[in-house]
């Protein structure tokens, strides 16, 4: 079964508004959790990198007001889009690590369309 | 900074063929090498990867090996299925930590 959840798979919103996802660590604890974003046809983009209690780390050419990172718990890390337009319509995936090992966890990802 | 360039375009072969994606990259260090699947409507799958050089992946009749000489790490299957299509992302991971770098991605369709 999955070790990390994403919640929602798919959400539509309007312009302006502002979305929430979630990205959970099923059996383990995370403390820092990363955010992609993939672009239809095209490839997956590393917005920001979560961390537990700290500020997120986010990639050059990624507005932190508009994409509000929280990763407030060991196994909970959100992604806020605020004042959403049509052009964050996207594919969001997280992914996270256990701290004992190397192996990398992708949530199943969330379709976001903004009308 | 760290790269993966995987070749341009779609691909589309029969079923039974074989099949070759090639990855290359740019790092310094000594990453970690992976192919992700994506099929359609869902997230990414971890398909096989390989730590050091020399070391060959392989899963579900997939392979890659990766060569530090060449720097890359060319996906293959020898004989394909219907089942196989989806979009097939080569990726590195720093030493060190667990940022990816991805390539743009290959869609593979094949054709009964």
């Amino acid at each position: 079964g999955a070790v990390v959840s994403q919640h929602p798979s798919w959400v539509i919103c309007k312009s302006g508004t502002s979305v929430k996802i979630e990205c959970r660590s099923l059996d383990f604890q995370a403390t820092t959790m990363f955010w992609y974003r993939q672009f239809p046809k095209q490839s997956l983009m590393l917005m920001a990198t979560s961390n537990e209690g700290s500020k997120a780390t986010y990639e050059q050419g990624v507005e932190k007001d508009k994409f509000l990172i929280n990763h407030a718990s060991l196994t909970l890390s959100t992604l806020t889009v605020t004042s959403a337009h049509p052009e964050d319509s996207s594919f969001y995936i997280c992914s996270a690590s256990p701290p004992s090992g190397n192996t990398i966890y992708f949530g199943e990802g969330s379709w976001l369309t903004v009308v | 900074g760290n790269s993966v360039t995987q070749m341009e375009g779609p691909v589309t072969l029969s079923e039974e063929a074989f099949l070759t994606i090639n990855c290359t990259y740019t790092a310094t260090g000594y990453p970690s090498l992976f192919w992700y699947v994506q099929y359609p409507g869902e997230g990414l799958q971890l398909l096989l990867k390989a730590t050091k050089a020399d070391d060959k992946g392989s899963n579900k009749g997939f392979e890659a090996t990766y060569r530090k000489e060449t720097t890359s790490f060319h996906l293959e299957k020898g004989s394909v299925q219907v089942s196989d299509s989806a979009v097939y992302f080569c990726a590195l991971r720093d030493y060190g930590n667990n940022r990816l770098a991805f390539g743009k991605g290959n869609q593979v369709v094949v054709i009964p």
